[in-house]
């Protein structure tokens, strides 16, 4: 089946860099993006790596390894509004293209 | 431009009652994706239209369905509703149906089964 692994919450401090992880498993490989969702509010696309290595848009970076079916997003100068939840998501299994499968996302809290 | 959009944002209905939720799409995109998100969840994908037809499902059962525009405006259609399907109900829409084609959501339709 397909699985989608990120740590449940992470608290950094403003000005901080954090790292969260994902690891997966899935069949027929197409890409891992990166959303963010504030509470209340509409994922919005962070990223996305077709293949290994790092993407940088900004305060905000994403890294993959296709070969350790892993991932992580980079966040650095923390802001308070930055404080969200952030989902890996890779295409369904057998699906393809950008129909996606998300993971349990990762609470991010930022504070002062 | 205009964004993606969603109706209604807020729906209270009972048990074995049915429900359309509404969609429309960002202008100039094909590609409409729906997605159920549950309290502390991720969305998990209920079917994508692509151009007018179905393009792919998710483990979803058959009283789920859905219907593409020509405008490519979307319906999401429940049947016999079950208190389980109390959800964030997300659409997306995007350019194409390519694995690097954005998808930008709406604000969702908070459903709330009784």
């Amino acid at each position: 089946g397909q699985s989608l692994e990120q740590p449940s919450e992470v608290t950094a401090v403003e000005g901080a860099i954090v790292q969260i992880n994902c690891t997966y498993q899935t069949s027929g490989f197409y890409g891992l993006s990166w959303y963010q969702q504030h509470d209340g509010g509409a994922p919005t696309f962070l990223s996305y790596n077709a293949l290994d290595g790092l993407e940088e848009t900004g305060r905000f970076s994403s890294f993959l390894s296709r070969s350790d079916s892993y991932g992580y997003l980079l966040l650095q100068e923390l802001q308070m509004k930055d404080s969200a939840s952030y989902f890996c998501a890779v295409a369904l299994e057998g699906g393809g293209g950008n129909k996606l499968t998300f993971g349990t996302g990762t609470q991010l809290k930022v504070e002062l | 431009e205009t964004g993606v959009t969603q109706s209604p944002t807020h729906l209270i209905k009972t048990r074995g009652q049915q429900v359309t939720l509404r969609c429309s799409s960002q202008s100039g995109h094909n590609t409409v994706s729906w997605y159920q998100q549950a309290l502390g969840q991720g969305p998990q994908f209920i079917f994508q239209y692509y151009r007018e037809e179905e393009n792919g499902r998710g483990n979803f059962p058959p009283r789920f369905s859905g219907l593409q525009f020509p405008n490519y405006s979307s319906e999401l259609n429940v049947n016999a509703l079950e208190l389980d399907d109390s959800a964030l109900y997300l659409c997306a829409s995007s350019l194409g149906r390519g694995s690097s084609d954005e998808q930008f959501f709406g604000p969702g339709t908070r459903l709330t089964v009784l």
